[in-house]
Order: structure tokens, then C-alpha cells, then sequence
């Protein structure tokens, strides 16, 4: 079974610039994660999507923060302007539906950003 | 909303059982715990998952008293590649709004296996 792919791995910026990070989720989890993971601590959910529709948001800054996910499968998550605080580690994670005994998270490797 | 309490890091050797106790006072009765285990440059990953008594699976085992207010990852006979941080998360996936889905990552318990 293929994993949470995402892409890019690394990527470095100027703050005030823009990014977007893709995520393609394990087959048939209807739930899809991102979460932001700065050094040291622990990851710190963004943005929770069921299908195609958001169910967990209040937590993105959504003043610089976007995510979108058509069609219930792929996702980006977008940052327009980039700050310095935004450097870290940008995890995507998904799962089969929710609800009753939580369901394990399955995680993408991350995109590290850089910002400058 | 359930908070864990787990030491922050922790040393080991080879060969030797590591247990770490995390704490959760404020479990819920939906709550279940849910370990995961993270590598430098890694996502983390799931590793086992209780509500009461007893877990095992064939990386670990997790031990839940009868008050639930505390539990215990098991790994059995580290070695090197078991270095990692360890992450306890209590909660259900019956929450959400402002729950951040009610599973909430603390900064977790840095295990270093020495040789």
C-alpha cells in the first residue's frame, strides 16, 4: 500500500514570498491532516478535511493560510505572504473516517520550509 | 479537553525494556490513548492504541490502570533504530471544532538508545 506522498521535500523562501505544498493521501481516507511541526515540538494540527469539505480549521492562520481540497482527494496547503515564524516542518496525515476509536494517522514525510 | 504529561526525554541501552508513563488526569470516558513514534526527517507513526488494561502488539505494549489517569508505553528490548521521540494523545474522534479533531500532540518523550 502506497503511503501519504507529498511534495516538495525542502523548500526555501524570502519572507512576504508565496508557497503551496501538495499532498496526496492514502487511498480511500476519506480524512485528510496538515499540520505545522516547529523544531522541537510536537505537530500542531492546521486543518482537518472530510472529503472535500473543512470540519476543523480554527486553528490556520487564515490570514496567510489556504488549503483546498478538490474532489475529495489531493490537497494543497498554501502560504501568501511567507513570515519567518512560518519556518518548520509541514506534515500531511490522513486516515478512514472518523468517529468512535480514533483512527491511526497515517503520515506523509513533510515538506521543510526555510524562511528567510 | 484530555492533557498528557510525559518526561521529556529518557536514556536506554541496547537490549534493555523502556517504559514511559504518560499522565492524563482529565481522560474522558470516549477518550482511548494512542502512542505514536516519530524519527528525525520522519512524519510520525502510529505504534499501538488502548482504552483499559492491556495492549500488546508486535512492537509494543501498552499497560492502562483501572482509573485511566495514566499509562505506559512498553518497548521491549531497544536497540539503536528505537531512538526517537515518543508522543502520547488521548481523545476520541467523536470532537471537532476547536479540538484540532481532539487528538493533540504534546512535545513528547525524546528516547536515546545508547549501544
Amino acid at each position: 500500500e502506497a503511503g501519504v506522498a507529498q511534495s516538495p521535500r525542502y523548500k526555501i523562501i524570502e519572507k512576504r514570498q508565496s508557497v503551496a505544498f501538495w499532498c496526496n493521501p492514502i487511498s480511500g481516507h476519506a480524512t485528510l491532516y496538515w499540520y505545522q511541526q516547529i523544531l522541537g515540538q510536537g505537530p500542531k494540527l492546521l486543518i482537518q478535511f472530510q472529503n472535500n469539505g473543512v470540519v476543523d480549521d480554527s486553528q490556520l492562520p487564515k490570514d496567510r493560510f489556504s488549503a483546498e481540497r478538490l474532489k475529495g482527494v489531493d490537497s494543497t496547503l498554501k502560504i501568501q505572504p511567507a513570515k519567518l515564524e512560518d519556518s518548520a516542518v509541514y506534515l500531511c496525515a490522513s486516515s478512514l473516517v472518523p468517529g468512535g476509536q480514533p483512527k491511526r494517522r497515517d503520515f506523509g514525510p513533510g515538506t521543510r520550509l526555510l524562511v528567510l | 479537553l484530555a492533557k498528557t504529561t510525559q518526561p521529556i526525554s529518557m536514556d536506554s541501552y541496547e537490549g534493555q525494556e523502556v517504559n514511559i508513563t504518560c499522565s492524563h488526569n482529565n481522560i474522558a470516558t470516549n477518550d482511548y490513548i494512542t502512542w505514536y513514534q516519530q524519527f528525525p526527517s520522519q512524519g510520525p507513526r502510529f505504534i499501538i492504541q488502548g482504552y483499559k488494561t492491556k495492549v500488546t502488539n508486535e512492537v509494543a505494549s501498552l499497560f492502562i490502570p483501572a482509573d485511566r489517569k495514566s499509562s505506559t508505553l512498553s518497548l521491549p528490548r531497544v536497540s539503536l533504530s528505537d531512538t526517537a521521540v515518543y508522543y502520547c494523545l488521548v481523545g476520541d474522534d467523536l470532537s471537532y471544532g476547536g479540538s484540532q479533531g481532539n487528538l493533540i500532540f504534546g512535545k513528547g518523550t525524546k528516547l536515546s538508545v545508547k549501544p
